[in-house]
């Protein structure tokens, strides 16, 4: 069973649209993440969910919204993709907002022609 | 401002030699420190971590990390290395507001392995 995992693996879209990225965590796990991997292989955190709750929200575009219908799940919708969105964006989780152990996904890689 | 840095881009080591990635952190108090391995095309896997207590941490397929205070290291190391082994690998910090923490990546270093 994936601990972490992410759909679709791979997205290839036109710039202008709008996508979805979904995450599920079956581990229990109170807080959920999304990071960014660019072009060069940087990772930073976009977005972090404690119960459903909002609780980091870094310099990231209006566009980018991120949605936790529950728990266990931390969605990522984009609107009006650009070119520079195009990266590897990971979901992650770990047990409680203060836990220090991070469980990444398999990553999802966006790329916008 | 707390960071991290991996000073090595790129590194190629043979099959059977032993291996070591630096990593230095900038960290006002006790550092969380872990490293992650992304192989090609792959995930983040979580090698090893460390909290507190023995400075030397095992991790998972057969490295260790030193954490050295003195020096604000925590460099990744094994003594022979797999052609499996060849990946990105990512020294980070969880960074703190309040109780609410981030992972802070270094840059990450290219591991290639020859045969």
């Amino acid at each position: 069973d994936t601990a972490v995992s992410q759909t679709p693996k791979y997205l290839v879209t036109q710039m202008g649209n709008d996508k979805s990225i979904k995450c599920e965590q079956n581990l229990g796990h109170d807080t959920m993440y999304w990071y960014k991997q660019d072009s060069k292989k940087f990772l930073k955190i976009m977005f972090s969910y404690n119960n459903k709750e909002l609780i980091i929200n870094e310099t990231v575009p209006n566009r980018f919204s991120p949605k936790s219908p529950d728990k266990a799940h931390l969605n990522l919708h984009i609107n009006s993709l650009e070119l520079g969105d195009s990266a590897v964006y990971f979901c992650a989780s770990s047990q409680r907002r203060g836990e220090n152990t991070i469980y990444f996904g398999e990553g999802s890689w966006l790329t916008v022609v | 401002a707390q960071s991290v840095t991996q000073p090595d881009i790129h590194i190629t080591v043979s099959e059977g030699a032993s291996l070591e990635l630096r990593c230095n952190y900038s960290y006002g108090a006790t550092p969380y420190l872990f490293w992650y391995v992304q192989s090609p095309g792959q995930g983040l896997q979580l090698l090893l971590k460390y909290f507190s207590g023995d400075t030397l941490v095992q991790g998972i397929k057969g490295f260790e990390a030193e954490f050295k205070r003195s020096q604000s290291s925590f460099n990744l190391r094994k003594p022979s290395v797999h052609w499996s082994d060849a990946a990105e690998y990512f020294c980070a910090v969880v960074l703190y507001s309040g109780n609410t923490g981030k992972l802070i990546f270094g840059q990450g270093t290219t591991l290639q392995v020859k045969p």
